[in-house]
């Protein structure tokens, strides 16, 4: 976890409001994907990026390897963004490294 | 549609014994497969990806011993021996490695372990 570090550790977001997370990696990394595990368990992958920005629906997310970190962008937080939302920062196949994770929680 | 199934859902091991988990793909369309662990503290790692049927790859962890086997073009096994700890532990498919295919992957509900 010390090689990948997500901020905040924890969040509370209002419904409508817009909220960006971080990862900064102290590893080389080639790629990253974004994940959330939802409050049943469930886990659901987000996005897998190559330098640069992906964009679906109501997230956005941008991975800079010469700064050597990614952002999620969460636009109009829903209900159901709730969870906690992990990124992992892969090098050419070689192995993959997760953050601790940041947990959301999106309240009416 | 559930893309993966995984069972046992949870098993109580005895301190000591081994288990064995499979994993079975629904959908060829996603042919490769990968187990991770998510351990008490919610830590994630990714554990193996094996693509062909007869791959085989250990992997020793703190807290676990792990093989892993493609067995079939649908089905995946883990078995998971002198555990310290419980842990989850997911499959995944994906339609490759790398690139869009990668925006294609897909984790099966997984396995819970608790350690007696």
């Amino acid at each position: 976890g010390d090689k990948v570090k997500q901020s905040p550790s924890a969040l509370s977001l209002q419904e409508g409001t817009n909220s960006a997370l971080r990862c900064n990696f102290s590893i080389a990394a080639t790629t990253v994907q974004w994940f959330l595990q939802n409050p049943r368990g469930s886990l659901i992958n987000l996005f897998y990026l190559v330098p640069g920005t992906k964009e679906n629906g109501r997230l956005k997310s941008t991975f800079n390897s010469k700064e050597s970190y990614s952002t999620l962008h969460i636009r109009d937080a829903q209900l159901e963004d709730s969870g906690t939302y992990f990124c992992a920062a892969d090098n050419s196949g070689t192995y993959q490294r997760f953050g601790t994770g940041t947990k959301l929680q999106v309240v009416p | 549609v559930t893309l993966l199934e995984q069972n046992p859902r949870w098993r109580l091991v005895p301190r000591g014994q081994a288990v064995n988990l499979r994993c079975i793909l629904k959908n060829s369309q996603y042919p490769w497969m990968s187990w991770y662990q998510q351990d008490l503290q919610k830590q994630l790692q990714w554990l193996f990806t094996l693509r062909s049927p007869g791959d085989k790859e250990v992997k020793s962890l703190p807290g676990a011993d792990y093989l892993a086997t493609r067995v079939t073009d649908t089905e995946l096994r883990l078995q998971v021996a002198n555990m310290s700890q419980g842990r989850t532990l997911y499959c995944t498919c994906s339609g490759g490695l790398g690139g869009d295919n990668q925006d294609t992957q897909y984790f099966g509900p997984g396995t819970r372990l608790l350690v007696l």
